[in-house]
């Protein structure tokens, strides 16, 4: 089983909502990562987690938290977004993070910020 | 720094012919390359990708890619396109420092393929 699942598919919110974004992996990687793809653009990478800790931060506004509350989950927090901040986000996993690792993406999520 | 270009933003192609998707890389040091597929309003799915093997790599839905170190470049290729081969096509290369590893993606290639 090769399944990224990112719920949910579709979110419109508003600038002072909060929501969260999930996305689960059970292919027992240990690397995850979220990405921002604007459209006609190609991904973004926003954060990086290995073995559960943050790694990479690709200077994101704090208005969104990234968490990994086990290996196989990984949440990305929205609090006080910014129409521009409307976006495809995708959730991956690799093997280790290593270099020569494939990717696994999922289907994203579709955010609409009004 | 690593980075990839595609050169053609766009391509159209008639059903069954061949095509040719292009790809440059610039990197100073080992570089592993990359090519994923994006289907409209879907995530994006591996093609395949070369990590210093073969330089002619095969991946799935028959397309292929050839490393050209001298050339630095690494085309993807397929003999004869489906209609079903209509997607926007990424190169990219992986960024490693001793936090983690990044995709960093090249801008995209929008393959059309008509009847």
């Amino acid at each position: 089983d090769t399944e990224v699942t990112q719920t949910p598919k579709h979110l419109v919110m508003g600038m002072t909502n909060k929501k969260s974004l999930k996305c689960e992996q059970h292919m027992g990687h240990r690397a995850m990562y979220w990405y921002k793809q604007k459209a006609k653009k190609p991904p973004e990478l926003m954060f990086v987690y290995s073995y559960e800790k943050l790694s990479i931060n690709e200077s994101v506004p704090s208005r969104f938290s990234p968490e990994c509350p086990n290996s196989s989950l990984l949440n990305l927090h929205l609090h006080a977004l910014q129409p521009e901040d409307s976006a495809l986000y995708l959730c991956a996993s690799s093997q280790e993070g290593l270099r020569t690792d494939t990717q696994y993406f999922g289907p994203g999520t579709r955010l609409t910020v009004l | 720094a690593q980075s990839v270009t595609q050169l053609d933003s766009q391509v159209p192609v008639f059903e069954e012919a061949p095509v040719e998707l292009r790809c440059n890389y610039s990197s100073s040091v080992s570089v592993y390359l990359f090519w994923y597929v994006q289907y409209p309003n879907q995530g994006l799915q591996l093609l395949l990708k070369y990590t210093s093997a073969a330089t002619l790599v095969k991946g799935i839905n028959g397309f292929e890619a050839e490393f050209n170190k001298s050339q630095t470049s690494f085309h993807l290729r397929k003999p004869s396109v489906h209609i079903s081969d209509t997607a926007e096509y990424f190169c990219a290369v992986t960024l490693a420092n001793q936090a983690g590893t990044a995709l960093i993606f090249g801008k995209g290639t929008t393959l059309s393929v008509s009847s």
